[in-house]
């Protein structure tokens, strides 16, 4: 059985370009997160959705970022445009409940 | 926003003996705390999780969580130098599906 799938794994890229993370969560999970992890401020939630809703997006730190759901198989989240500020490592995680989440392997995001 | 706070570390502890890892919180309302674990350069773990005040053992593995003083620690007892990671405390806040992580503290298990 797959784990959460995320892609790509490694992004670099330049100051003013947009980025866009995909995630693939577990079969079966309603609960999908997303959290970015620096060394400065730790692992953040960012955003969260519950069968696909949106429910809690109080985490994103601005209107740069923008994160869908459109289907239960699969999220993006964006960043338009990028900083450096944004360079960091962007975790996905799904669960059939919020106790038990099952983070992907990150992808790990270079601003220059 | 919401307290966790955890000594980053490293904690450096001998093969075979007890690792003592801890946790405060700020929120007086959260009523879920897990212990993630996880490896350089990997994703984190959910190793653990407590929900009442008192202790839960799982394997090697002793979570024990303290509502009053609002701390929770972990316990690794026979450790071994597979457990070297870092340890990541996560507390629910009042939006209950919604878990602030501490900065983590690293755990160094030295053969």
């Amino acid at each position: 059985d797959a784990g959460v799938i995320q892609s790509p794994r490694h992004e670099v890229t330049e100051m003013g370009q947009e980025v866009t993370l995909r995630c693939k969560p577990i079969s079966g999970h309603d609960y999908l997160f997303w959290y970015r992890q620096t060394m400065m401020r730790g692992l953040e939630l960012l955003i969260y959705f519950n069968n696909n809703v949106p429910i809690d997006d109080s985490g994103m730190p601005e209107d740069r970022f923008s994160a869908k759901m459109p289907n239960a198989s699969f999220s993006t989240l964006k960043i338009q445009p990028s900083e450096p500020r944004d360079s960091a490592v962007y975790f996905c995680a799904s669960g059939r409940r919020p106790e038990t989440q099952y983070f992907g392997p990150g992808t790990r995001l270079l601003v220059l | 926003q919401k307290e966790v706070e955890q000594n980053s570390g490293p904690l450096s502890v001998p093969e075979g003996a007890i690792a003592s890892l801890n946790c405060t919180y700020s929120d007086r309302g959260s009523q879920s705390f897990f212990w993630y674990r996880q490896y350089s350069g990997k994703s984190p773990e959910l190793i653990m999780s407590i929900y009442s005040n008192g202790d839960k053992e799982d394997g090697r593995f002793t979570a024990q969580l303290n509502k009053a003083s609002q701390y929770v620690s972990l316990l690794i007892r026979d450790s071994q130098p597979s457990d070297s990671a870092t340890y990541l405390c996560a507390v629910n806040g009042d939006n209950f599906n919604k878990f602030y992580f501490g900065s983590g503290t690293k755990l160094n298990v030295k053969p």
